[in-house]
């Protein structure tokens, strides 16, 4: 597609159970981020893909978070045992590599994930 | 390591006034750098952007020069409309492949008609 669709737009879970949300790239982009913006605005990158492989992984939290990014499928954030803390938007952007250039991060419209 | 800071807000001007928004970084080589916006309730929206030093981004009346004597990305509007109320953001990314974006904590903008 033409833009970066995220699923669920909001997604309201009680505390200790499982979120999933959904991110398919723009079409051809060979690159996908995963970002949380918390209340204050502050966006903190989580993980990176480059097709199907994790390319950066260092923001993420180890013990609830994971994502994948399977072929033909939406890429997908899971949070196993979600916490109040966890509340937030998050959004992903997928982009293009040209080799030494950077190209442009194009965002989805985000999940707000709200933990109750 | 890499970061960005940037005027803290919130920032309130009238209609058609100048507008400023600083921000400086610290990278290590030479990392492109971006202006996004972020208007209510939507995603995040390249505003500009510059990869190499001395370059200008530009849209919609916006511009920012890359300075890398000062390692500043100022964002200068010269009059401003009431649309243009939202939170800007401030990113680098480091050169050499798709790397992730270190944002600055955003500055939310609100202009008075």
């Amino acid at each position: 597609g033409e833009e970066v669709a995220q699923t669920p737009k909001h997604l309201v879970r009680g505390e200790g159970q499982k979120a999933k949300l959904y991110c398919a790239p723009i079409k051809g982009h060979s690159y996908v981020f995963w970002y949380q913006q918390v209340l204050k605005n502050e966006f903190k990158f989580l993980i990176s893909f480059q097709n199907e492989n994790v390319f950066d992984e260092t923001g993420m939290p180890k013990e609830r978070f994971s994502a994948k990014c399977l072929p033909n499928s939406p890429c997908s954030l899971e949070i196993q045992a979600t916490k109040l803390e966890d509340s937030a938007v998050y959004f992903c952007a997928s982009s293009q590599s040209q080799g030494a250039l950077n190209t442009e991060a194009f965002f989805g419209q985000g999940t707000r994930l709200t933990v109750v | 390591g890499n970061s960005v800071t940037q005027m803290e807000g919130p920032v309130t001007l009238s209609e058609e006034a100048f507008l400023t928004i600083n921000c400086t970084y610290t990278a290590t080589g030479y990392p492109s750098l971006f202006w996004y916006v972020q208007y209510p309730g939507e995603g995040l929206q390249l505003l500009l952007k510059a990869t190499k030093a001395d370059d200008k981004g530009s849209n919609k009346g916006f511009e920012a020069t890359y300075r890398k004597e000062t390692t500043s990305f100022h964002l200068e509007k010269g009059s401003v409309q009431v649309s243009d109320s939202a939170v800007y953001f401030c990113a680098l990314s480091p050169l050499q492949g798709a790397q992730k974006l270190v944002f600055g904590q955003g500055t939310r903008l609100t202009i008075n008609p």
